[in-house]
């Protein structure tokens, strides 16, 4: 079993439709979750970085995570095109700086 | 800044041969990472540098992979003799700091046939 998995997708939503993209986790002693957006034959960019449990707003996107069930969540509110992408999640220890375990990614396509 | 470059983009080649991947981080980062995304693995990390030094290479799948970072401004994946399975967009990264954003570049897909 992966340490961080995520459904592949693909994702298809209608343009302004609320998208949730979600991850689950097995390792306790994450202590911080990211989110990158990979568009095509791109590298990933960072999206969205929170500390342990809690909810993070920016902008049209809200990342949260629930550490009691293992679960992070990237919500998009009025959806775009141009947010078709790849979605990964990302999770990191406490102490081990940048060696992140990358969930597999969710493929979203948003159609106008 | 023009971020993270690496070269070539794409590359083709037939087993048994030797290949070289290559990357260009951005200046003042002193951590530079080299990853394999794979549509079965996911991205995977192989090694990293700090200050030019390997500190972790573990994820290195086996001695036919080796990395080196002669200087802060160049860094090699080189894989020798290449075999089909290491099929994959390789990506390098940099960061600032160990608790930083990673800059990716955008990757050499590399195909082995």
């Amino acid at each position: 079993q992966k340490e961080v998995e995520q459904d592949p997708g693909p994702l298809s939503v209608p343009e302004g439709a609320i998208v949730s993209l979600n991850c689950t986790y097995s390792n306790s002693a994450f202590q911080y979750f990211m989110w990158y957006r990979q568009y095509s034959r791109k590298g990933p960019e960072l999206l969205m970085y929170t500390y342990s449990s809690g909810n993070k707003e920016d902008g049209r996107f809200t990342a949260q995570v629930d550490k009691s069930s293992k679960y992070i969540s990237l919500f998009i509110r009025d959806s775009q095109p141009s947010d078709s992408a790849t979605y990964l999640c990302a999770s990191d220890f406490n102490n081990a700086g940048n060696m992140l375990t990358f969930g597999g990614g969710t493929r979203l396509m948003v159609k106008p | 800044d023009a971020g993270v470059i690496q070269s070539p983009r794409h590359e083709v080649t037939e087993m048994g041969q030797e290949v070289t991947l290559r990357c260009k981080p951005i200046s003042g980062h002193d951590y530079l990472f080299w990853y394999r995304q794979t549509m079965m693995r996911g991205l995977e990390l192989l090694i990293y540098f700090n200050n030019n030094v390997p500190i972790d290479d573990s994820g290195m799948p086996e001695d036919r992979f080796s990395a080196k970072m002669p200087n802060a401004s160049f860094s090699t994946l080189k894989i020798q003799p290449s075999e089909p399975r290491d099929s994959a967009v390789y990506f390098c990264a940099s960061s600032l700091e160990m608790r930083t954003p990673l800059h990716f570049g955008n990757g050499t897909r590399l195909t082995v046939t």
